[in-house]
């Protein structure tokens, strides 16, 4: 089974510039995430969807952050414009309810992002 | 709202030798998912152990095996045989019964050295 897909692995952009990351979840996993993890932090949740809806984006930074989960499958994360905090790792992972309730969670690689 | 907190920011034992990482949460919920999940130097989250909440029987996967007191709210792990490729960073997550996303704490970076 392949695993979650994160592009690009490393992003280096200068403040108030926009970039986008792009994921690719477990064919079949339903739900998909995106977290933040600063340096030195344990990841914080930033959106949730479950298919193509939005189940939980009450801590995404929405003058700034957008997501996207078009057709249910692939997620595009972007930030626009980006601040010097955006710093960050940007996980994506996903879940399948057919591993049962309280299904774990299958991370990709992440993606850093470097705002100078 | 649920809190997960890792109270030891760094741990460092030799190879062979047995550690526990400790973690405790609070939560209103009856039932609910712990786990714990290792993150090396390549960034990627692994999946290292799962909890549920109604199961009074620990978890156990080979080497690693916690220490789950409900009443307590405190969700131990316990890596027996340390080898230098548990060298990580391990964080303790939870999720209600509802399936909503993962709470991590802030994690415990762990070194094995020979």
């Amino acid at each position: 089974e392949a695993g979650v897909a994160q592009s690009p692995r490393y992003k280096i952009i200068e403040k108030r510039q926009s970039v986008a990351f792009w994921c690719n979840p477990i064919s079949g996993h339903a739900t998909l995430y995106w977290y933040q993890q600063i340096l030195g932090q344990g990841p914080k949740l930033l959106i949730q969807f479950q298919n193509n809806g939005v189940v939980d984006d009450s801590q995404l930074p929405k003058d700034r952050f957008s997501a996207e989960r078009l057709k249910g499958v692939d997620s595009t994360l972007k930030i626009q414009p980006a601040k010097l905090e955006d710093s960050a790792v940007y996980l994506c992972a996903s879940s399948s309810t057919r591993e049962g309730e309280g299904s774990p969670l299958h991370f990709g690689n992440g993606t850093r992002l470097t705002v100078t | 709202a649920q809190t997960v907190t890792q109270s030891q920011p760094e741990m460092s034992v030799q190879e062979a030798e047995t550690v526990t990482l400790s973690c405790t949460y609070d939560t209103s919920e009856s039932n609910y998912y712990l786990f714990w999940y290792k993150q090396p130097p390549s960034r990627q989250m692994i999946l290292v152990i799962r909890q549920e909440a109604y199961k009074q029987q620990n978890a156990t996967e080979n080497r690693f095996s916690v220490n789950f007191q409900k009443a307590a709210k405190s969700f131990s792990l316990k890596i027996s045989d340390s080898q230098l490729g548990d060298t990580a960073m391990y964080f303790c997550a939870f999720s209600n019964q509802a399936g909503t996303a993962l709470i991590f704490g802030k994690g415990t970076t762990l070194s094995v050295s020979s």
